[in-house]
């Protein structure tokens, strides 16, 4: 069984741009959330998702903004890009958005922003 | 609101030496804890989770954790380290109907000296 995907694994932007990130869950999971990790900041919750809604949300700007599609496959979205957006963005899956189910973890889309 | 603060950014051990990584956790409500694991240029990896029941949490690859309410800590132990457990490591906990909404710890970085 395929793990959590995440496409691309790399990218660089320049400051101003936008940029979208996709993930695909594991099959049959339809729970799925976005977190950013950084050296200063360490890792923060971004959003998840469940049956295409938004469950919660994190404290970062209205730049950072995502989705779910009835396939259960998201994509985040960062507009305006600054320099401080330069991270790795971890996606996660589980079957549902209970605390008991456990959370699987991508390896990351590595964003740099210059 | 939940935090969990590791007590050491840094911990450093001969292989076959016994493994301690602290955390300490600030919840309101009945917490979920979690390890990971993140081995470089990885995702995250669960070690053990606690939800309920026994204190005592098995995990993956000799490791285990003990939820200690009073203390409100949950430290991860192994009894005898291995060159492959260097990683960082991380603490993290969920509260009731937050689902995917996991608070991480800073880490801790695991070296293990031949």
């Amino acid at each position: 069984k395929a793990g959590v995907t995440q496409t691309p694994r790399y990218l660089i932007k320049t400051r101003g741009q936008q940029v979208t990130l996709s993930c695909s869950p594991i099959s049959g999971h339809r729970s799925v959330s976005w977190y950013q990790q950084t050296p200063g900041q360490g890792l923060q919750f971004l959003f998840e998702y469940f049956s295409e809604t938004q469950r919660n949300k994190g404290n970062f700007p209205g730049r950072f903004s995502g989705r779910q599609f009835s396939n259960s496959r998201s994509e985040m979205n960062v507009s305006t890009l600054e320099l401080g957006d330069s991270a790795l963005y971890l996606c996660a899956s589980s079957l549902e958005p209970d605390s008991g189910n456990t959370i699987y973890f991508g390896e990351g889309s590595w964003l740099t922003v210059v | 609101a939940q935090s969990v603060t590791q007590l050491d950014s840094h911990v450093s051990v001969s292989e076959g030496t016994p493994v301690l990584l602290r955390c300490n956790y600030s919840s309101s409500y009945s917490p979920s804890l979690f390890w990971y694991v993140q081995h470089p240029n990885k995702g995250l990896q669960l070690l053990l989770k606690y939800l309920s029941g026994s204190t005592l949490v098995k995990g993956i690859n000799g490791f285990e954790a003990e939820f200690k309410k009073s203390e409100t800590s949950f430290h991860l132990t192994k009894p005898s380290a291995h060159m492959s457990d260097a990683a960082e490591y991380f603490c993290v906990v969920s509260e009731d109907n937050q689902g995917g909404k996991l608070i991480f710890g800073q880490g801790t970085e695991l070296s293990v000296k031949p």
